[in-house]
């Protein structure tokens, strides 16, 4: 069944950096696009960024482009989201979600989550 | 403030029905696809509705979604206990390039 694994989360100051992982399963990686969301502590969903299936082009929400960089290694089945000059907003779980297949990007299957706290 | 309007709570009784609203604009709602989430404490979000008012396998033939001009609704009928949750809907903004939620509902089943 599809399944994504995020890690990487954890505690960093502000100005740090962190490196999440999503390891996706059960599907071929290189058809999908892949979507990188946020939920801050008690707070609702923010999209973040997606990745496209072959790793052409990225989009970013506003609130983290030029700090955060999406990218994917289809070979190992594994998608990266790399954050950068970390604010004490950016605190949140974050969570990689497929999309639902070539010509529909929604958020189709999520995984767990990983927290990232910001904070000095 | 979100970009798409949802009451913050709702309500209902086992066996009641429930709607809840997600209201946008024309560069969101009005011109996209609208998509529904249902969130329990702890645990990922879950595609609920897509395309305005396709269910994936497995969601329940309970909850069914609708989208009229800006506006889109997902309908509850028979509430379970199981239905309290968070509901999100979602979709694309044309003038923002980017993916935007409605600030959820928490259903309580009373």
């Amino acid at each position: 069944q599809v399944q994504m694994v995020e890690s990487g989360g954890g505690a960093v100051q502000p100005g740090r950096s962190l490196r999440l992982s999503c390891a996706a399963s059960g599907f071929s990686l290189s058809s999908y696009g892949m979507h990188w969301v946020r939920q801050a502590p008690g707070k609702g969903l923010e999209w973040v960024g997606i990745t496209y299936y072959d790793g052409s082009k990225e989009y970013y929400a506003d609130s983290v482009k030029g700090r955060f960089t999406i990218s994917r290694d289809n070979s190992k089945n594994m998608v990266f989201l790399y954050m950068s000059s970390l604010r004490v907003e950016d605190t949140a779980v974050y969570y990689c979600a497929r999309v639902l297949d070539r010509n529909d990007e929604a958020f189709a299957y999520w995984g767990q989550g990983t927290l990232v706290t910001v904070s000095s | 403030q979100s970009v798409l309007t949802q009451p913050p709570s709702a309500s209902g009784t086992p066996g009641q029905s429930v709607t809840i609203s997600c209201s946008g604009t024309r560069s969101n709602i009005g011109g996209n696809y609208v998509y529904w989430y249902h969130q329990v404490p702890e645990a990922a979000p879950k595609l609920l509705i897509y395309r305005n008012d396709q269910r994936p396998s497995g969601a329940p033939d309970r909850f069914s979604g609708s989208k009229s001009g800006t506006s889109a609704s997902l309908a509850i009928s028979g509430l379970r206990s199981e239905d309290e949750a968070h509901y999100y809907c979602a979709t694309w903004d044309d003038s923002l390039s980017a993916w935007v939620f409605g600030g959820g509902t928490k259903l309580t089943v009373l």
